[in-house]
């Protein structure tokens, strides 16, 4: 059964803090995906990459970093962390070419920052 | 840039019956993909069906289709003899050919009543 793994369901962090979202993917894919999710304004692409150490800024990526050392594992990172970041962060995997489009996604991780 | 829009924030369906959840999408493109994802509460994000802009057949998987009228950038779920699993976000997402990153709608909420 295929997979993408976010290492935390639920986060509570402290304004200032550094805040490492881990997500892995068991399924070769080339590209994988930070979203953030919010409601009423749907998924919002904060960054991707396309192959490791690649990486391309989505919509939102002010704030944010990310790191991809290996092919299964792409990380999410807020060096320090804000109260309008407390949001939905999801990860996504796809393969590249044909599989475009057709994403996998992760649990979610619900991050609160106070 | 392409955009996406779900004008029904909202839908509620009884049990058994026929809902259609509206998308519509701007794109000067004509290779491009149409998708619908599923977000049931508390669980990850799935496809539930993929249109090719080059193809004039409508899309189907089981009691899901789709209307697509690429004239008009339009592209509706209808979801047949619904059940109460299938109550969960809807998100419509496009993708330009070539491309890996979709733009997803905003999504519509869809509860189906007992």
């Amino acid at each position: 059964d295929v997979k993408v793994t976010q290492s935390s369901r639920y986060l509570v962090k402290r304004t200032g803090e550094k805040v490492f979202l881990e997500c892995v993917q068991d399924m070769d894919h080339e590209n994988m995906f930070w979203y953030r999710q919010d409601p009423g304004l749907g998924l919002r692409l904060i960054y991707f990459s396309y192959d490791v150490k690649m990486k391309e800024k989505g919509d939102i990526p002010e704030g944010y970093s990310v790191s991809r050392e290996k092919k299964e594992r792409f990380s999410l990172i807020l060096e320090s962390a804000s109260t309008n970041q407390t949001s939905m962060y999801l990860c996504a995997s796809s393969s590249a070419g044909e599989g475009a489009g057709e994403l996998f996604f992760g649990e979610g991780s619900r991050l609160t920052v106070l | 840039a392409q955009t996406v829009t779900q004008s029904q924030p909202e839908m509620s369906v009884q049990e058994a019956e026929t809902v259609t959840l509206s998308c519509t999408y701007d794109t000067s493109e004509s290779d491009y993909y149409l998708f619908w994802y599923k977000q049931p509460p508390s669980r990850q994000m799935i496809l539930v069906i993929r249109q090719e802009a080059y193809k004039q057949q409508n899309a189907t998987e089981n009691r899901f289709s789709v209307n697509f009228q690429k004239a008009a950038k339009s592209f509706s779920l209808k979801i047949s003899d619904s059940q109460l699993g299938d109550a969960a976000m809807y998100f419509c997402a496009f993708l330009q050919g070539g491309s890996e990153k979709l733009v997803f709608g905003k999504g519509t909420k869809l509860t189906v009543n007992p």
